[in-house]
This record gives C-alpha cells, sequence and structure tokens, in this order.
C-alpha cells in the first residue's frame, strides 16, 4: 500500500507569491491533517479536515487555508507568502477511528520563500 | 491549549549505552503520548506510545514511562546503535471524540557513535 504522498517535495517562491501544496492520504484514511515543521523545531499543527469538514484549526493566519475533496486528497493554500513561512509542511492521515494508531506523515513538502 | 517541554534538545551517546529523553506536559486532560522518529529527509515516523492508562511500555529496545500526577512521560533506548540515529520527538493529545491533534515537543536529536 502507499503511504501519504505529498507533492511537491520541494518548492521554491517568493515573497507575496501563492502556493498550493497536495496531499494525498493512505487509502481508507479519511482525515488529514497539516502540520509546518520549521527547521530545529517540532511539528506545529495548522489544520485538520474530516469527510471534508475542517475539525480542527491551530494558531496559524487567514493567509493559511485547505481543502478536503472527496477523494479526501487534501490541498494547503498560503497567500502572500513571507520569509517566515519558509518550512517542511506535513501533512499526516488518520483511519475513520481517528485513533492514535492511525497517525501517519508523509515526507513533506519543503518550502523556501525568497 | 496544549504545552509539551522536551529535554535535552540534543543527546550524543556511545554505541551500546543507554539514552534518556524527557517530556513535561501541560494538560491534564490529556490520555495519549506518542513518540516520533524523524530521519533526514522523511516525516516522522512513530515508534512507541503510552496511554494514560498505563505507566510503561517496552518493546525491545524502546520502553517509554509516564508520571501521570507530574505531567511526565520519557523515551528510553538501550544498547543504542548508530542506526538510532535521527531527531525524536514526544506529543501529548487528547484521544478519543472523534479527534486526534497531538501536540509535538521541540524535538531530540540523539547521536549514536560507532
Amino acid at each position: 500500500d502507499a503511504g501519504v504522498t505529498q507533492s511537491p517535495t520541494h518548492l521554491i517562491k517568493t515573497r507575496g507569491q501563492h502556493v498550493t501544496l497536495r496531499c494525498s492520504p493512505i487509502s481508507g484514511h479519511k482525515s488529514v491533517s497539516w502540520y509546518q515543521q520549521v527547521l530545529g523545531q517540532g511539528p506545529q499543527f495548522i489544520f485538520q479536515y474530516y469527510e471534508k469538514e475542517e475539525r480542527g484549526r491551530g494558531n496559524f493566519p487567514d493567509r493559511f487555508s485547505a481543502r478536503q475533496f472527496p477523494n479526501y486528497s487534501s490541498e494547503l493554500n498560503v497567500n502572500a507568502l513571507l520569509l517566515g513561512d519558509s518550512a517542511l509542511y506535513l501533512c499526516a492521515s488518520s483511519p475513520p477511528d481517528m485513533t492514535g494508531y492511525g497517525y501517519t506523515f508523509g515526507s513533506g513538502t519543503r518550502l523556501t520563500v525568497v | 491549549g496544549e504545552n509539551v517541554e522536551q529535554h535535552p534538545s540534543t543527546l550524543s551517546v556511545q554505541e551500546g549505552d543507554s539514552a534518556v529523553i524527557k517530556c513535561t506536559y501541560s494538560d491534564s486532560a490529556s490520555n495519549y503520548f506518542p513518540w516520533y522518529k524523524q530521519e533526514l529527509g522523511k516525516g516522522p515516523q512513530l515508534i512507541i506510545d503510552i496511554r494514560s492508562n498505563v505507566g510503561e511500555k517496552k518493546d525491545q529496545r524502546i520502553a517509554v514511562t509516564l508520571n501521570k500526577t507530574a505531567k511526565h512521560f520519557s523515551l528510553h533506548i538501550t544498547e543504542t546503535q548508530p542506526e538510532d540515529s535521527a531527531v525524536y520527538f514526544c506529543a501529548a493529545s487528547i484521544e478519543g471524540g472523534g479527534s486526534y491533534i497531538p501536540t509535538f515537543g521541540r524535538g531530540t536529536s540523539l547521536i549514536v557513535h560507532p
């Protein structure tokens, strides 16, 4: 079975631009969560979606948005990019019962804002 | 919200020695404590977890302990090997009610010298 897949793997953007990151969960998983990991720190929670509905939102500005599609894949959008948005963006998927066992991360998208 | 503190930030040991990583959490309602290992270029991978109804759990060379009163939990790795070198993250969350959003510590970089 394929794990959580994220695209692209690396991305370089200029300040003020917009970016879209994509995530495909493990087959059968209905929940997707997004995390931001700045170098040298732990992952910080951004969003969680379950069955296309937002279940949780972290302490991030409105420039960050996300959505989940009928096939449970997800997109994370960031507008008006700042230098401080440079980070590894991780997606994790969870099975329908939302237990901790099922929290599987992808390898992430490395975003560099210049 | 939950706050997780993790120490030390860097841990250097000789192959065969033991390694201990300690975490504290702030929300007494947290009942699920996973540990993740992140290798270079990869997303975090769950290696072991513990729930609040047990005080200790072991899986081969890895063990976790939990002290609910002190809101403290630890990861113990015995007989360390060079392939144990990675960044380790502790996390705390409330599991149940259809949602699971772990809060992560800042990570410990474990270096095992051959």
